[in-house]
C-alpha cells in the first residue's frame, strides 16, 4: 500500500555485519526491478537490477533475490560499512513501459 | 563517469509564478526522465520523453508541466503556476535503450 508521511522502517546494523533489506512489489505484471541507494540531499543511486527470468544476481558486496510468487524481493549487503548508510528504495517497471514504480524506503543505519 | 546534472539545486518562488528546471541527461542516452520527491515521501514518476516527444506521463503530470528539449543537450521541466504542494526535489534522469535509469543530484524546489 501507500507509505506517506516521514516515517521509515529502519534497519540498525554494526558495521561489518550483513544486511538484509526488503520490498513488497505492488505489480505482478511487473518484470524488471532495481535498488537504489539515496543519501540525505543526493539523488537516487543505481545499485543492482534484476530481471524477472532470474530469481538472484550477485554484484560488488550486492546480492538480490527476487521471489515473484509473493511478489518479493530483498537486497543483501555482505560486510556493512558507515558509507553504506542511507535509503534504499526498490523499483519496478514493465516491459514496454518507461516509467519506474518507487517503494517506500528503508533507512539503512549503520552502527560502528 | 557519466553522469545527469541538474540546474538549479535549491529554487525558492512564489505561488502562482513560473518555474524552469533544467538537466543535462548523459550523452549517449536516449530517454529523458523527470520524477519528483516530495520531502519524506517516494519517488514518483512525472514523465519519460523519447524522440523529441512526450512517451509517458503519470496523472501528476497536468497541464502545468511540460517538458522540453530545447538543443542537442538540455532536458528542461517547467511549471507554469507553481501552487504550494509543488515543492518538491525534482530528480531529472536519462537512459539508454534499456530501463536502467540514472540520476541528477536533484533540484529543490520550495513554493511560498
Amino acid at each position: 500500500g501507500e507509505s506517506v508521511g516521514l516515517h521509515l522502517p529502519t534497519l540498525s546494523v554494526q558495521e561489518g555485519d550483513n544486511s538484509i533489506i526488503n520490498c513488497a512489489y505492488s505489480n505482478s505484471a511487473s518484470d524488471y526491478f532495481i535498488w537504489y541507494k539515496q543519501e540525505s540531499g543526493k539523488g537516487p543511486q543505481f545499485i543492482i537490477d534484476i530481471r524477472s527470468n532470474m530469481d538472484k544476481r550477485q554484484g560488488q558486496r550486492v546480492t538480490v533475490l527476487l521471489n515473484k510468487t509473493v511478489k518479493h524481493l530483498s537486497l543483501q549487503i555482505a560486510a556493512t560499512q558507515p558509507g553504506d548508510s542511507a535509503v534504499y528504495f526498490c523499483a519496478e517497471n514493465i516491459t514496454g513501459r518507461r516509467a519506474l514504480t518507487f517503494g517506500s524506503g528503508t533507512r539503512l543505519q549503520v552502527q560502528p | 563517469e557519466p553522469e545527469v546534472t541538474q540546474t538549479p539545486s535549491h529554487q525558492v518562488t512564489q505561488m502562482g509564478q513560473e518555474v524552469i528546471l533544467r538537466c543535462v541527461p548523459i550523452s549517449n542516452h536516449l530517454y529523458f526522465y523527470w520524477y519528483r520527491q516530495i520531502l519524506g515521501q517516494k519517488v514518483e514518476f512525472l514523465v519519460s520523453f523519447y524522440n523529441n516527444e512526450i512517451s509517458e506521463k503519470s496523472e501528476i503530470f497536468d497541464d502545468q508541466f511540460s517538458v522540453e528539449r530545447p538543443d542537442g543537450s538540455n532536458f528542461t521541466l517547467k511549471i507554469r503556476s507553481t501552487k504550494l504542494e509543488d515543492s518538491a526535489m525534482y530528480f531529472c534522469a536519462s537512459s539508454g535503450s534499456s530501463i536502467k535509469v540514472f540520476f541528477g543530484e536533484g533540484s529543490r524546489l520550495t513554493v511560498l
